[in-house]
């Protein structure tokens, strides 16, 4: 079945530094990414989707500045969260379709990631 | 209002119980609804589609009512390992979006 890789599974940095998530299909094409984000005993967020090759549609409230994503290729997407303050601190999740395939969305394992 | 709401939970029950959950979306325009279980610290799951027919899958059971714009699931014969957040999650065709419901913790007991 379609996977989709996701690493570091969880960093710590410090506050003020960046930090760069990675998503890698592979076994299919991921046509569009989606970032999410997920505080304590909260549902997941959606942070942006991206389509590979063109620039991310960040949602209401999401700084495209702070989170920088890119999508290059068919297989990968990096989600950069820049100088990053303890607020940031949360679980970040990728998920990947190939939606001219209909796949249907396959997630990634979760980052966990802590600014002290 | 969001977009999806769910039941608050959480939900303990005892092993064996049948329980429910509900979920209701906002958009009438949404045109696909799943259930997605996320076990603690790990990414969601996708537990089943929903139809409009109702479909099941062994001791789940989905329903979905598009006039009433509202979803279900129920669990049968709970067992310890269906302890877990359950997401009703609905696809607006908007760029293929998913939005997560707030998710509903359920703890099954011994």
């Amino acid at each position: 079945g379609a996977v989709v890789s996701q690493h570091p599974s969880w960093v710590i940095c410090k506050s003020g530094t960046s930090v760069k998530i990675e998503c890698r299909s592979l076994d299919f094409q991921a046509t569009t990414m989606f970032w999410y984000r997920q505080f304590p005993k909260q549902s997941l967020m959606l942070m942006a989707t991206s389509n590979e090759g063109s620039k991310a549609t960040y949602e209401q409230g999401v700084e495209k500045d702070k989170f920088l994503i890119n999508h290059a290729s068919l297989t990968l997407s990096t989600l950069t969260v820049t100088s990053a303050h303890p607020e940031d601190s949360s679980f970040y999740i990728c998920s990947a379709t190939d939606r001219a395939s209909g796949y249907g969305y396959t997630f990634g394992s979760g980052t966990r990631l802590t600014v002290v | 209002r969001k977009e999806v709401e769910q039941d608050p939970g959480p939900f303990n029950v005892p092993e064996g119980a049948t329980v429910a959950f509900n979920c209701t979306y906002s958009n009438s325009a949404s045109q696909s609804f799943f259930w997605y279980r996320q076990d603690c610290r790990k990414e969601p799951k996708l537990l089943m589609s929903v139809y409009s027919s109702g479909n099941e899958d062994g001791r789940f059971t989905a329903q979905l009512n598009r006039a009433s714009q509202y979803i279900s699931l129920l669990i049968r014969d709970s067992k310890l390992s269906d302890s877990a957040t359950y997401l009703c999650v609905v696809n607006n065709n908007q760029g293929g979006k998913l939005i997560f419901g707030q998710g509903t913790e359920l703890s099954v007991k011994p």
